[in-house]
């Protein structure tokens, strides 16, 4: 049983680009949830996806947005970066939707 | 209302010692309290979890306390070890919402 894989696990953009990172759920897991931790923070909600669509949205601004596939792995895109967008963004599976998450080791957005 | 306050944000404890790390919450829609583990450049690992039906539960070294009336949970570690050294999350979440609030996170430091 594979866990959650991230890609890229570390990448630097400058300030107005677009990104996309992407999230390759655990087997059987239909739900994806994304998230953004600030150094020394708790992980904070941006958006969630079950069966490929979207149902729960953190408090961030419609430049961020998601994908869900039909093999249940999600894209998060982030259009005109920011200097605060910089942060490890984590994503999570579940095959019930609450609880019981598996996260993956996350993405380093470094933006200058 | 949706906030989850975690203390301390710090914590060294002797090998084989108790600590102890807190959580409060204020919405009581809430009815699901994981705690969450999380190394140096690595996502967060679910440890344990309790709904408000019950008051204790234990997995291994580690216990869960639930106080309902109080709006309180936390996490003890039992015979601690070096090896537990790590930032520790509480979280909350509701039913019918699957986004997870977190606590902003402890710094356990075991020390040998």
């Amino acid at each position: 049983e594979t866990g959650v894989t991230q890609s890229p696990t570390h990448l630097i953009k400058t300030r107005g680009q677009q990104v996309t990172l992407r999230c390759s759920s655990q087997s059987g897991h239909n739900t994806v949830s994304w998230y953004q931790q600030a150094l020394g923070q708790g992980p904070q909600f941006i958006f969630q996806y079950y069966r490929e669509e979207e149902n729960g949205r953190g408090n961030f601004p419609p430049r961020f947005s998601g994908l869900q596939f039909p093999n249940y792995s999600s894209e998060l895109n982030v259009n005109a970066l920011e200097l605060d967008d910089s942060a490890l963004y984590l994503c999570a599976s579940s095959s019930d939707g609450v609880g019981g998450y598996t996260f993956g080791s996350g993405t380093r957005l470094t933006v200058v | 209302q949706q906030q989850v306050k975690q203390s301390p944000q710090s914590l060294i404890v002797q090998k084989g010692g108790i600590p102890i790390i807190n959580c409060a919450y204020e919405n009581t829609a809430f009815d699901y309290f994981p705690w969450y583990q999380q190394f140096p450049g690595k996502g967060p690992a679910l440890l344990i979890a309790i709904r408000p039906d019950v008051s204790e539960k234990k997995e291994g070294r580690f216990t869960i306390s639930f106080n309902k009336s109080a709006k309180q949970f936390s996490l003890h570690i039992m015979d601690s070890q070096p090896g537990d050294s790590a930032t520790y999350f509480c979280a909350a979440s509701m039913n019918s919402n699957y986004q997870l609030i977190w606590g902003a996170g402890t710094k356990l430091i075991i020390k040998p």
